[in-house]
């Protein structure tokens, strides 16, 4: 256990919608980070936040949206769905900003049908 | 421009096989880490290399460190079934979060 919570664990939904998941990161971590994973695939990199601020931004669409909260638990909107969202996202935790050690949730797997 | 290039993409071997990973860059990174992802489940972190040609051994896996810090290789010996996964190199560069490689897929056969 990474200490790094994902939640829902599957959702699936139809193109067009708009779906929230929610990440809560290891307890002490003030980072967390988002990827999303494509069957068969690596992990591309979508965004970055540490203690409540964007940090960084990778690949993420504009259709997409990120946010940490004070409590530093972080949520992914995706929203306008379309069939190629469907994949794995995780969520990683990590101390610092720095290249540390990142802690990674279960994941949550989307279907959009 | 993917900083980290992993090879091979895809492996697939029988058990008992011996194999070896690369982690391949232009860049130099103050430190490499590998991560192994099975099915269904998030990266977990393997191993942190720091020092240019730094050797690291966990059971039947050995890591290594390029000399210039550019490059890392992993190599299993006696491949298990509970080997098979995604195996996925990270670099730290400065002030940076970590990079992760293009991953290497690996399958091993009973």
């Amino acid at each position: 256990d990474s200490g790094v919570t994902q939640t829902p664990k599957h959702l699936i939904t139809a193109t067009g919608q708009r779906v929230t998941l929610r990440c809560s990161p290891r307890s002490g971590d003030l980072s967390v980070y988002w990827y999303q994973q494509s069957l068969d695939q690596g992990l591309q990199f979508l965004i970055q936040y540490y203690n409540g601020e964007e940090r960084a931004k990778g690949n993420i669409l504009e259709r997409f949206s990120a946010q940490q909260f004070p409590d530093l638990h972080s949520e992914l909107n995706l929203s306008s769905l379309e069939l190629g969202d469907s994949a794995l996202y995780f969520c990683a935790s990590s101390i610092g900003t720095s290249g540390e050690t990142q802690y990674f949730g279960p994941g949550t797997r989307l279907l959009v049908l | 421009t993917q900083l980290l290039e992993q090879s091979p993409q895809f492996l697939s071997i029988q058990e008992g096989e011996n194999l070896t990973v690369y982690c391949n860059s232009s860049s130099v990174f103050s430190s490499l880490q590998w991560y192994r992802q099975e099915p269904g489940e998030g990266p977990v972190l393997l191993v942190t290399v720091v020092t240019g040609g730094e050797v690291k051994k966990l059971k039947r896996l050995t890591f290594q460190f390029g000399d210039a810090r550019k490059d890392s290789s992993l190599h299993i010996t006696a491949a298990q079934p509970g080997d098979t996964g995604l195996y996925l190199c990270a670099g730290a560069r400065g002030n940076e979060k970590l990079t992760f490689g293009t991953g290497t897929r690996l399958t091993i056969i009973p």
